[in-house]
């Protein structure tokens, strides 16, 4: 297995707080990206990093920034949460540019009360 | 724009029959095509791809797919399904551009009878 954890694993939060969370991987993979799941719709594209400091906008992105200061971690925020960004959420990895295949964190389940 | 189709939400079947899952993409030039299956409370964990060449591929779990250009389809198969098989199934292509990202249909839940 691809060596990717995702922290917390589980999270509630009231809604108007800021949230972080983090995805650490050991692969020193370049690209990294951040999907939520819900139901009905699989999963989408919130932002990923195609390097240190380089990111962009995935087709879910309003409510969530992105840092990645490091190969390593790829960190997702929400700045002000909201019930409608309850879900689990998916970090992923690839090592390279076009190949696509890209490999799963554990996810982290986030509820906004 | 670049579309995934689960068409089947929910399947049923019984241990040791055969399986089919459906999936058709929306996509201009010779895709990437991925099958991916999600256990419950777990990660995605790649089944197999598809990124040229044989058109029918082969997987892990004894698990393949078949590209079929015509039918714009990559169905998953399985000649006979075992308990552990049930899971959540995603199908995913590709997006344009060489970004590296994946669109997801919705996937289908496979449930199997004892």
């Amino acid at each position: 297995d691809a060596g990717i954890t995702q922290s917390p694993r589980h999270k509630v939060t009231e809604t108007g707080t800021p949230v972080t969370l983090r995805c650490h991987q050991t692969e020193n993979h370049r690209y990294m990206y951040w999907y939520r799941q819900d139901p009905g719709h699989g999963l989408r594209l919130i932002h990923y990093s195609y390097g240190v400091k380089d990111t962009d906008k995935g087709e879910v992105s309003d409510g969530y920034s992105v840092s990645r200061s490091k190969t390593e971690d790829f960190l997702l925020t929400l700045e002000s949460a909201t019930s409608s960004q309850t879900s689990v959420y998916f970090c992923a990895i690839s090592g390279r540019q076009g190949n696509y295949e890209q490999y799963f964190g554990p996810g982290t389940r986030l509820t906004v009360t | 724009a670049q579309s995934v189709t689960q068409p089947d939400i929910h399947i049923t079947v019984s241990e040791g029959a055969s399986l089919e899952l459906r999936c058709n993409y929306s996509y201009g030039a010779t895709p990437y095509l991925f099958w991916y299956v999600q256990s419950p409370g777990q990660g995605l964990q790649l089944l197999l791809k598809y990124f040229s060449g044989d058109t029918l591929v082969q997987g892990i779990k004894g698990f393949e797919a078949e590209f079929k250009r015509s039918q714009s389809s990559f169905n998953l198969r399985k000649p006979s399904v075992h308990w552990s098989d049930a899971a959540e199934y995603f199908c995913a292509v590709g997006a344009q551009g060489n970004t590296g990202k994946l669109i997801f249909g919705q996937g289908t839940t496979l449930q199997v009878k004892p």
